[in-house]
């Protein structure tokens, strides 16, 4: 039961263009939402977060959108840099709790 | 401030044997939580330690155990390991309060035979 999905295996962008990557759920109960970057041989560095009452957060060239009615989030990377290119996953928690639901990930390849 | 560090990075058994895992969490950092990644997966979350109790386990049997000490260090002990244990072993540490901001560490390659 994939609660968390990422339907996109992977995604490649040319330097200086948008990056969206995208990620369903489909429990409800989730009530905050973040996105994780993993390159080889380290472990995932948490990127952004979105809570459920917002729809948007924003952080330099990263921004989040959340649709809750449509169960969706989006990641977008504007402009796009090389040093983008990692693996990109999107995780869910609900009550406050520190058990991250991941989705499957997205490979990011940014290319120069 | 000093990193997650888990080891040891890579390791291969057998079938039917033992394993021990190592988390070193950052100072200060009072919760240790385990994911198990495997191949073309997401971080599967395994269990979360609080003040050296069990607080919260994700679907893996009871082979799957842990520990969590004063230091706040953990280890991951998984007892008659399977083909299908073969995976990326994260740990993952937070501080009081930070109840969404999780760093993990590098993880430990398990490869069992």
């Amino acid at each position: 039961d994939q609660q968390v999905k990422q339907n996109s295996p992977s995604l490649s962008v040319q330097e200086g263009r948008i990056s969206i990557l995208n990620c369903d759920y489909t429990n409800s109960m989730f009530d905050y939402f973040l996105w994780y970057k993993k390159y080889p041989a380290e472990g995932p560095t948490f990127l952004i977060s979105i809570s459920s009452i917002k729809d948007k957060n924003e952080d330099g060239r990263f921004t989040v959108f959340l649709n809750k009615s449509a169960k969706h989030l989006s990641l977008h990377i504007v402009p796009s840099q090389p040093g983008d290119s990692a693996v990109y996953f999107c995780a869910a928690v609900y009550g406050g709790g520190d058990k991250l639901t991941f989705g499957t990930g997205t490979r990011l390849a940014v290319r120069p | 401030e000093t990193g997650v560090t888990q080891s040891p990075t890579h390791l291969i058994k057998t079938r039917g044997q033992q394993v021990t895992l190592r988390c070193s969490s950052q100072s200060g950092h009072n919760t240790v939580s385990w994911y198990q990644q495997a191949l073309g997966q997401g971080p599967q979350f395994i269990f979360q330690y609080y003040r050296e109790e069990e607080n919260g386990r994700g679907n893996f049997p009871p082979r799957f155990s842990g520990l969590q000490f004063p230091n706040y260090s953990s280890e991951l002990n998984v007892n008659a390991l399977e083909l299908d244990d073969s995976a990326l072993y994260l740990c993952a540490s937070r501080k009081p309060g930070y109840q969404e901001t999780q760093y993990f560490g590098p993880g430990t390659r398990l490869l069992v035979l």
